[in-house]
């Protein structure tokens, strides 16, 4: 079975500091990955996505990701916070064949201070 | 433009006084699903469905029915609403169940039931 791990439910920064949100997965089989964000009163969008090929990707409103097998991890970063930036992000895991569902992890609140 | 629309946005209701809450999507997906999201636990799939007349049980379906008549259309029904089942509520849709081409969530319906 898959699962996700997001450490730290909630992460504040100060405007223009590094992001960092960690994501550890686990799974049997290389996975397909992703980054969601929730802003206030809204609905989930998808930020990025890693499927195949190039293990750093990048996403919406500057925001990257690196997958590292190793680590079984996939961090979200951003270089400069924005204040525009605080939201819940969710880190989230699927098999690249079959029929397993979509599997979130209990998401990070990130929070920017100005 | 492509999108998942739940209604209502809000709803407050009393115990055991039957609701739905509906969703509907356009954009031809064959999979959509139900979540309930609470502080601390993240979201929790409730039902899916993977095409028309083929629904089944997510993580926690109790209190909760679904139904799928229309390909666009997987309205959520609570019989007889309790106030544990007060939560914010998102209908999913994708291509696919496993989600590698994203989930498309709609903006949430707010419960509260008293």
């Amino acid at each position: 079975a898959q699962s996700v791990t997001q450490l730290g439910s909630h992460v504040s920064v100060s405007e223009g500091a590094l992001v960092l949100l960690r994501c550890n997965y686990s799974s049997s089989v290389p996975p397909y990955l992703f980054w969601y964000v929730q802003y206030p009163n809204q609905g989930l969008q998808l930020l990025l996505k890693y499927t195949t090929g190039a293990t750093l990707v990048k996403g919406i409103n500057g925001f990257e990701a690196e997958f590292k097998k190793s680590e079984t991890s996939f961090h979200l970063t951003k270089p400069s916070a924005h204040m525009s930036d605080a939201a819940e992000y969710f880190c989230a895991v699927t098999r690249p064949s079959g029929n397993t569902p979509l599997v979130f992890g209990k998401g990070t609140r990130l929070s920017v201070i100005a | 433009e492509a999108q998942v629309t739940q209604n209502p946005r809000y709803l407050i209701t009393v115990t055991g006084k039957k609701l739905t809450v509906t969703c509907s999507q356009n954009m031809n997906h064959e999979y959509m699903s139900w979540y309930r999201q609470d502080p601390g636990l993240g979201l929790r799939q409730i039902y899916y469905s993977m095409n028309v007349e083929v629904t089944d049980k997510g993580d926690v379906p109790e209190g909760y029915k679904v139904s799928r008549k229309e390909k666009r259309n997987f309205p959520l029904i609570l019989e007889s609403p309790s106030p544990n089942q007060t939560s914010l509520y998102f209908c999913a849709s994708s291509p696919t169940r496993r989600g590698d081409y994203g989930y498309t969530f709609g903006s949430g319906t707010r419960l509260t039931v008293v």
